[in-house]
């Protein structure tokens, strides 16, 4: 059964830096999404991105964030100048038609710790 | 944007059957139900979805009654290893989580 991937399984990084969290979402899907969940806490809508363009965001999404599909398989989450406060799990999600009558497929996640 | 509430925790032992209802009284005629299961450290899995009536598949049924206000998700003979959170979502562009179901089964 097709799979999201995401890379890496843990990055460590000190407070400031940037980090990019990669994604290959299934082959044939054309809607792309971005999540986070803070130990201990419920899944978080960061954004989703349809035709190479944001289509919604949450108000966590702030300037801090940034997407990309840098090519036709990739799909990248940028963090930039990173707080103690983003340390968590960010997990990527695709679905075929959108999540109206097409389910989310997740990826295992990125375990992002800010130090 | 159809809001769900569920309810926080459920214990069960290991053969029993379990329910768990979520109530979405604001739905909308084009929505659609989802649940979601999800291990600790690892991303939500899709389990079900439906419209009406009953959905059935090698892991859960969904129930939806005629109104549509709630849905019930039955999970037959659960195991220690269905020992997770369970989401409901409810809607068109409804990509928002709730706080979920956390389900354990116990021996």
């Amino acid at each position: 059964e097709p799979e999201v991937t995401q890379t890496p399984s843990h990055q460590v990084t000190q407070m400031g830096q940037e980090v990019i969290l990669r994604c290959v979402p299934i082959s044939n899907h054309l809607y792309f999404y971005w999540y986070r969940q803070i130990l201990g806490q419920k899944v978080e809508f960061l954004v989703s991105f349809y035709n190479n363009e944001i289509s919604e965001k949450s108000e966590i999404f702030d300037d801090q964030f940034s997407v990309e599909r840098p090519d036709g398989s990739n799909f990248t989450l940028k963090i930039r100048s990173t707080k103690l406060e983003d340390s968590a799990m960010y997990f990527c999600a695709s679905s075929d038609e959108g999540v109206y009558n097409s389910p989310l497929h997740f990826g295992n996640g990125t375990r992002l710790t800010v130090t | 944007l159809a809001k769900t509430t569920q309810p926080i925790s459920m214990d069960s032992y290991e053969g029993q059957e379990v329910n768990i209802t979520c109530s979405h009284n604001n739905i909308a005629t084009n929505d659609y139900i989802t649940w979601y299961q999800q291990f600790p450290s690892q991303g939500p899995r899709f389990i079900i979805q439906g419209y009406k009536t009953k959905v059935t598949n090698e892991v859960a049924s969904l129930f939806i009654p005629a109104d549509r206000k709630s849905s019930t998700l039955s999970l037959p003979r659960v195991s220690l290893s269905d020992t997770a959170v369970y989401y409901c979502l409810v809607g068109e562009g409804d990509m928002r989580f709730g706080a979920g179901t956390r389900l354990t089964v116990k021996p």
